[in-house]
């Protein structure tokens, strides 16, 4: 079946620095990547999704790109902020022939970010 | 921006009683979900829904039952709540090929 891995569980910053959450996946299908950031005791939140292979793709100062030769979909930054500390998670979604909408979720990343 | 309400907020519950967890977007989506979380790790899919009147077992579904009497409402029950189902309790609605949006979350404590 599908999984998605993400490395690290804590990820611990000064703020100004750059930052890289990985995330690798595992499909038979044609994959549709998503992140998604989660705020203390809020609702996971969508940062950047994206089906497109080798284009990277932008929000709120965040960035990834799909890289289907090497199943990755890496969360970016250059400088974090006091405010980007939260939960982040990948998921995956099932897009081509039988696929049927359902995201799976890495575990999630702990992006702390301190003065 | 879509909008998905869940109510309670916020349930504490006995072990051995019925708990009824309700969803409603107002997104005209088809697919709706259920997930839990527990402290500090992810998302988890109990049930979900693509059509009304029916639904679909996700990768947790023991202990769970749900219901889906329209579009826009799809509740989760647990028949006999146990205290392994403490937990944080999403849900989520989209349409194919799209984001899921999801609800503030229900807080359940079983004790």
């Amino acid at each position: 079946g599908d999984s998605v891995t993400q490395t690290e569980g804590l990820v611990t910053l000064t703020k100004g620095l750059p930052v890289m959450l990985n995330c690798t996946y595992q499909t038979t299908y044609s994959p549709f990547l998503f992140w998604y950031v989660q705020h203390l005791n809020e609702a996971p939140k969508l940062l950047l999704k994206s089906s497109t292979d080798n284009k990277r793709t932008e929000h709120q100062g965040f960035y990834a790109t799909l890289h289907k030769s090497s199943s990755s979909f890496h969360l970016q930054k250059s400088s974090v902020q006091l405010s980007d500390s939260a939960l982040y998670f990948c998921a995956l979604s099932e897009m081509g022939t039988g696929g049927n909408n359902k995201l799976t979720f890495g575990q999630g990343t702990v992006l702390s970010v301190i003065p | 921006e879509a909008a998905v309400t869940q109510s309670p907020r916020s349930k504490v519950a006995v072990t051995g009683g019925k708990v009824t967890l309700s969803c409603h977007q107002t997104n005209n989506h088809d697919y709706m979900y259920w997930y839990r979380q527990d402290t500090g790790h992810g998302l988890r899919l109990i049930h979900y829904s693509y059509v009304a009147d029916s639904t679909e077992k996700g990768d947790i579904p023991d202990g769970y039952k749900a219901s889906r009497p329209s579009q826009e409402n799809f509740s989760l029950i647990l028949e006999l709540a146990s205290l392994s189902q403490t937990a944080v309790y999403f849900c989520a609605s989209t349409r194919w090929g799209r984001e899921q949006y999801f609800g503030p979350g229900t807080r359940l404590t079983v004790l």
